[in-house]
Protein backbone atom coordinates (compact mmCIF):
# COMPACT_ATOMS: atom_id res chain seq x y z
CA UNK A 1 0.00 0.00 0.00
CA UNK A 2 1.62 3.42 -1.32
CA UNK A 3 0.88 4.88 2.22
CA UNK A 4 2.62 2.80 4.48
CA UNK A 5 6.09 2.04 3.61
CA UNK A 6 8.51 -0.85 5.41
CA UNK A 7 12.24 -1.15 5.26
CA UNK A 8 14.65 -2.70 5.04
CA UNK A 9 12.18 -5.32 2.76
CA UNK A 10 14.86 -8.03 3.68
CA UNK A 11 16.89 -8.81 6.45
CA UNK A 12 19.25 -11.06 7.58
CA UNK A 13 21.27 -10.98 10.86
CA UNK A 14 22.98 -13.07 13.78
CA UNK A 15 22.14 -14.05 16.95
CA UNK A 16 22.35 -11.89 19.60
CA UNK A 17 22.42 -8.42 17.65
CA UNK A 18 20.00 -5.78 17.69
CA UNK A 19 18.16 -4.88 14.89
CA UNK A 20 15.71 -2.35 14.19
CA UNK A 21 12.47 -3.08 11.42
CA UNK A 22 11.47 0.81 10.25
CA UNK A 23 7.53 1.68 9.87
CA UNK A 24 6.46 4.99 7.99
CA UNK A 25 2.73 5.64 7.12
CA UNK A 26 1.78 8.94 5.36
CA UNK A 27 -1.54 9.19 6.24
CA UNK A 28 -1.32 10.57 10.09
CA UNK A 29 -3.29 7.72 11.43
CA UNK A 30 -3.77 7.50 14.85
CA UNK A 31 -3.09 3.91 15.19
CA UNK A 32 -0.23 1.60 14.41
CA UNK A 33 0.50 -1.89 14.90
CA UNK A 34 3.37 -4.54 14.49
CA UNK A 35 2.32 -7.98 13.46
CA UNK A 36 4.53 -11.15 12.60
CA UNK A 37 3.27 -13.60 10.12
CA UNK A 38 4.31 -17.20 10.53
CA UNK A 39 3.35 -20.33 8.55
CA UNK A 40 0.29 -21.69 10.81
CA UNK A 41 -0.15 -18.94 13.24
CA UNK A 42 -1.43 -15.97 10.43
CA UNK A 43 -0.93 -12.91 11.87
CA UNK A 44 0.06 -11.94 15.69
CA UNK A 45 0.32 -8.80 17.01
CA UNK A 46 3.48 -7.72 18.48
CA UNK A 47 2.68 -4.60 19.54
CA UNK A 48 1.17 -1.44 19.30
CA UNK A 49 0.37 2.37 19.46
CA UNK A 50 -3.22 4.53 19.96
CA UNK A 51 -0.74 7.48 19.00
CA UNK A 52 2.52 9.44 19.57
CA UNK A 53 4.15 8.30 22.71
CA UNK A 54 1.34 5.69 23.58
CA UNK A 55 2.29 1.95 23.20
CA UNK A 56 1.11 -1.04 24.19
CA UNK A 57 1.55 -4.47 24.16
CA UNK A 58 -0.09 -7.33 21.87
CA UNK A 59 -0.39 -10.91 21.71
CA UNK A 60 3.72 -11.34 21.59
CA UNK A 61 5.88 -9.11 22.99
CA UNK A 62 8.77 -10.40 24.23
CA UNK A 63 11.76 -9.71 22.73
CA UNK A 64 10.65 -6.79 21.05
CA UNK A 65 10.86 -3.07 21.76
CA UNK A 66 8.91 -0.42 20.25
CA UNK A 67 8.79 3.62 20.18
CA UNK A 68 6.64 6.02 18.83
CA UNK A 69 7.95 9.81 18.98
CA UNK A 70 6.32 10.83 16.15
CA UNK A 71 3.06 10.14 14.43
CA UNK A 72 4.29 8.98 11.15
CA UNK A 73 6.73 6.74 12.52
CA UNK A 74 6.78 3.21 14.28
CA UNK A 75 9.99 1.34 14.79
CA UNK A 76 10.25 -1.98 15.94
CA UNK A 77 13.26 -3.26 17.55
CA UNK A 78 14.68 -6.71 18.46
CA UNK A 79 17.08 -5.97 21.04
CA UNK A 80 18.72 -9.55 21.27
CA UNK A 81 17.77 -11.08 18.54
CA UNK A 82 17.13 -15.34 18.72
CA UNK A 83 16.34 -17.98 15.76
CA UNK A 84 12.24 -17.90 16.66
CA UNK A 85 11.86 -14.15 15.74
CA UNK A 86 12.57 -15.46 12.39
CA UNK A 87 9.65 -14.09 10.60
CA UNK A 88 7.86 -11.94 7.85
CA UNK A 89 6.76 -8.36 9.89
CA UNK A 90 4.01 -6.69 9.18
CA UNK A 91 3.24 -2.82 10.01
CA UNK A 92 -0.31 -1.47 9.91
CA UNK A 93 -1.90 1.32 10.73
CA UNK A 94 -5.89 2.96 10.59
CA UNK A 95 -7.78 5.86 11.74
CA UNK A 96 -10.35 6.07 14.14
CA UNK A 97 -12.99 3.39 13.84
CA UNK A 98 -11.66 2.24 10.18
CA UNK A 99 -10.15 -0.97 9.18
CA UNK A 100 -6.41 -1.86 9.05
CA UNK A 101 -3.53 -1.02 6.19
CA UNK A 102 -0.57 -2.94 5.92
CA UNK A 103 2.43 -2.26 4.86
CA UNK A 104 4.37 -4.79 2.12
CA UNK A 105 6.27 -6.51 4.99
CA UNK A 106 9.77 -7.16 6.11
CA UNK A 107 10.97 -10.32 6.05
CA UNK A 108 13.86 -11.15 8.72
CA UNK A 109 16.32 -14.02 9.51
CA UNK A 110 18.18 -14.43 12.33
CA UNK A 111 20.95 -17.36 11.97
CA UNK B 1 -9.84 -14.11 24.76
CA UNK B 2 -10.76 -14.62 20.88
CA UNK B 3 -10.00 -17.33 18.88
CA UNK B 4 -10.69 -17.53 15.43
CA UNK B 5 -10.85 -20.40 13.60
CA UNK B 6 -10.43 -20.78 9.64
CA UNK B 7 -10.78 -23.73 7.19
CA UNK B 8 -9.52 -25.04 4.76
CA UNK B 9 -6.23 -23.97 4.72
CA UNK B 10 -5.89 -25.09 0.96
CA UNK B 11 -8.29 -24.76 -1.49
CA UNK B 12 -7.96 -25.16 -5.44
CA UNK B 13 -11.39 -24.80 -8.33
CA UNK B 14 -11.10 -24.23 -11.66
CA UNK B 15 -11.48 -21.15 -12.82
CA UNK B 16 -15.01 -19.94 -13.31
CA UNK B 17 -16.05 -22.07 -10.15
CA UNK B 18 -17.17 -20.75 -6.73
CA UNK B 19 -14.71 -20.26 -4.08
CA UNK B 20 -16.03 -20.58 -0.07
CA UNK B 21 -13.97 -20.07 3.29
CA UNK B 22 -15.45 -20.42 6.31
CA UNK B 23 -14.38 -19.16 9.84
CA UNK B 24 -15.22 -19.53 13.62
CA UNK B 25 -14.98 -17.32 16.27
CA UNK B 26 -15.37 -17.41 20.01
CA UNK B 27 -16.39 -14.27 21.49
CA UNK B 28 -19.71 -13.35 21.26
CA UNK B 29 -18.95 -9.75 21.76
CA UNK B 30 -16.84 -9.59 18.84
CA UNK B 31 -18.99 -7.62 16.09
CA UNK B 32 -16.75 -6.70 13.06
CA UNK B 33 -15.48 -9.42 10.73
CA UNK B 34 -12.70 -8.27 7.69
CA UNK B 35 -11.42 -10.17 4.88
CA UNK B 36 -7.91 -9.81 3.35
CA UNK B 37 -6.32 -10.82 0.52
CA UNK B 38 -2.73 -11.26 0.49
CA UNK B 39 -1.09 -11.38 -2.25
CA UNK B 40 2.97 -12.83 -2.67
CA UNK B 41 5.07 -10.59 -1.34
CA UNK B 42 2.63 -8.08 0.00
CA UNK B 43 0.92 -7.39 2.53
CA UNK B 44 -2.47 -8.16 3.43
CA UNK B 45 -5.28 -5.84 1.67
CA UNK B 46 -9.01 -5.47 2.98
CA UNK B 47 -11.06 -7.02 0.41
CA UNK B 48 -14.60 -6.74 2.27
CA UNK B 49 -16.00 -6.57 5.61
CA UNK B 50 -19.29 -7.12 7.63
CA UNK B 51 -20.19 -5.80 10.93
CA UNK B 52 -22.59 -8.16 13.14
CA UNK B 53 -26.03 -5.54 12.55
CA UNK B 54 -25.72 -7.35 9.18
CA UNK B 55 -26.14 -10.96 8.02
CA UNK B 56 -24.39 -10.12 4.33
CA UNK B 57 -22.74 -8.08 2.33
CA UNK B 58 -21.93 -7.92 -1.11
CA UNK B 59 -19.06 -6.80 -3.37
CA UNK B 60 -19.45 -7.83 -7.42
CA UNK B 61 -18.17 -11.24 -7.18
CA UNK B 62 -17.29 -11.30 -3.59
CA UNK B 63 -19.92 -11.52 -0.57
CA UNK B 64 -19.82 -12.43 3.20
CA UNK B 65 -22.12 -14.04 5.23
CA UNK B 66 -22.23 -13.86 8.94
CA UNK B 67 -23.99 -15.99 11.31
CA UNK B 68 -24.08 -14.99 15.01
CA UNK B 69 -25.95 -17.41 16.33
CA UNK B 70 -23.54 -20.03 15.35
CA UNK B 71 -20.17 -17.49 15.18
CA UNK B 72 -19.52 -18.32 12.07
CA UNK B 73 -18.74 -15.90 8.94
CA UNK B 74 -17.85 -17.03 5.49
CA UNK B 75 -16.37 -15.54 2.13
CA UNK B 76 -18.04 -16.51 -1.05
CA UNK B 77 -16.23 -16.18 -4.44
CA UNK B 78 -18.05 -16.24 -7.40
CA UNK B 79 -16.67 -17.03 -10.93
CA UNK B 80 -13.45 -17.05 -9.82
CA UNK B 81 -10.55 -15.92 -12.36
CA UNK B 82 -6.99 -16.85 -11.75
CA UNK B 83 -5.69 -13.40 -10.45
CA UNK B 84 -8.03 -14.43 -7.52
CA UNK B 85 -5.27 -17.01 -6.82
CA UNK B 86 -3.83 -15.80 -3.39
CA UNK B 87 -3.89 -16.28 0.60
CA UNK B 88 -6.95 -15.37 2.36
CA UNK B 89 -7.27 -14.23 6.15
CA UNK B 90 -10.64 -13.63 8.06
CA UNK B 91 -10.19 -11.80 11.43
CA UNK B 92 -12.68 -11.08 14.48
CA UNK B 93 -12.86 -7.61 16.91
CA UNK B 94 -14.85 -5.72 18.69
CA UNK B 95 -15.61 -2.03 17.51
CA UNK B 96 -12.21 -2.38 15.14
CA UNK B 97 -10.17 -2.31 18.46
CA UNK B 98 -7.19 -2.77 19.19
CA UNK B 99 -6.35 -6.41 18.80
CA UNK B 100 -8.08 -7.89 15.79
CA UNK B 101 -7.13 -11.69 15.80
CA UNK B 102 -6.46 -13.53 12.73
CA UNK B 103 -7.59 -17.12 11.30
CA UNK B 104 -4.56 -18.87 10.19
CA UNK B 105 -5.37 -18.44 6.44
CA UNK B 106 -6.91 -19.81 3.44
CA UNK B 107 -4.68 -20.55 0.20
CA UNK B 108 -6.80 -20.39 -3.03
CA UNK B 109 -5.60 -21.38 -6.35
CA UNK B 110 -7.48 -21.23 -8.79
CA UNK B 111 -6.66 -23.59 -11.73
CA UNK B 112 -7.12 -22.07 -15.60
Amino acid sequence: DAGITQSPRYKITETGRQVTLMCHQTWSHSYMFWYRQDLGHGLRLIYYSAAADITDKGEVPDGYVVSRSKTENFPLTLESATRSQTSVYFCASRPYNSPLHFGNGTRLTVT
Amino acid sequence: GENVEQHPSTLSVQEGDSAVIKCTYSDSASNYFPWYKQELGKGPQLIIDIRSNVGEKKDQRIAVTLNKTAKHFSLHITETQPEDSAVYFCAASYNYGQNFVFGPGTRLSVLP
